[in-house]
């Protein structure tokens, strides 16, 4: 079945840092994969996207490019805010269920 | 368009009493889901339907669990009778199908604000 890995958390850092999140995944097929923000006492929204291999979803400066070579997701940002701080969410869909990983909690102190 | 109405936004409720979820998808999405999520077990998906028939409910974890959908715009998740484990956030989540032909373009969930129970 299809299953999706991602790093434990927490993850801290100080605003302006780099950020990298990674996530890999199983899947048979051509899922598209998301990654999804969630904000304290909030449902989960989506960040961004991906639908196929090679594409880049970006939004709100967090990328994530689609390698089906190396079957990741990895969530990157290059200066990281105090408003960033939430639980991140890798997800792909392959068919009509979704499937999550554990999610990972940011920190981040100014 | 509103997004996902979920409500109560929060339910404190004693062992045993039933307990009631609601949830209003957006207009013109035709799947619909519920999650439950826990800090032990984060997000589970419990049950899910289609143009308002359940298609997956193996995740509903036991009989006490019930979820109908009797129209395109409203569907409800119950517990009865609710015990103290049951205690989490429970989102619902809607979308609309996957374009058809195009291999790998399935469509992002859209979830609601979340029913945080509490049972005492």
């Amino acid at each position: 079945g299809n299953s999706v890995t991602q790093m434990e958390g927490p993850v801290t850092l100080s605003e302006e840092a780099f950020l990298t999140i990674n996530c890999t995944y199983t899947a048979t097929g051509y899922p598209s994969l998301f990654w999804y923000v969630q904000y304290p006492g909030e449902g989960l929204q989506l960040l961004l996207k991906a639908t196929k291999a090679d594409d880049k979803g970006s939004n709100k400066g967090f990328e994530a490019t689609y390698r089906k070579e190396t079957t990741s997701f990895h969530l990157e940002k290059g200066s990281v805010q105090v408003s960033d701080s939430a639980v991140y969410f890798c997800a792909l869909r392959g068919s009509y269920i979704p499937t999550f990983g554990r999610g990972t909690s940011l920190i981040v102190h100014p | 368009d509103a997004g996902v109405i979920q409500s109560p936004r929060h339910e404190v409720t004693e062992m045993g009493q039933e307990v009631t979820l609601r949830c209003k998808p957006i207009s013109g999405h035709d799947y619909l889901f519920w999650y439950r999520q826990t800090m032990m077990r984060g997000l589970e998906l419990l049950i899910y339907f289609n143009n308002n028939v359940p298609i997956d409910d193996s995740g509903m974890p036991e009989d006490r669990f019930s979820a109908k959908m009797p129209n395109a715009s409203f569907s409800t998740l119950k517990i009865q009778p609710s015990e103290p484990r049951d205690s989490a956030v429970y989102f619902c989540a809607s979308s609309i199908v996957a374009i058809p032909g195009l291999a790998g373009e399935y469509n992002e969930q859209f979830f609601g604000p979340g029913t945080r129970l509490t049972v005492l």
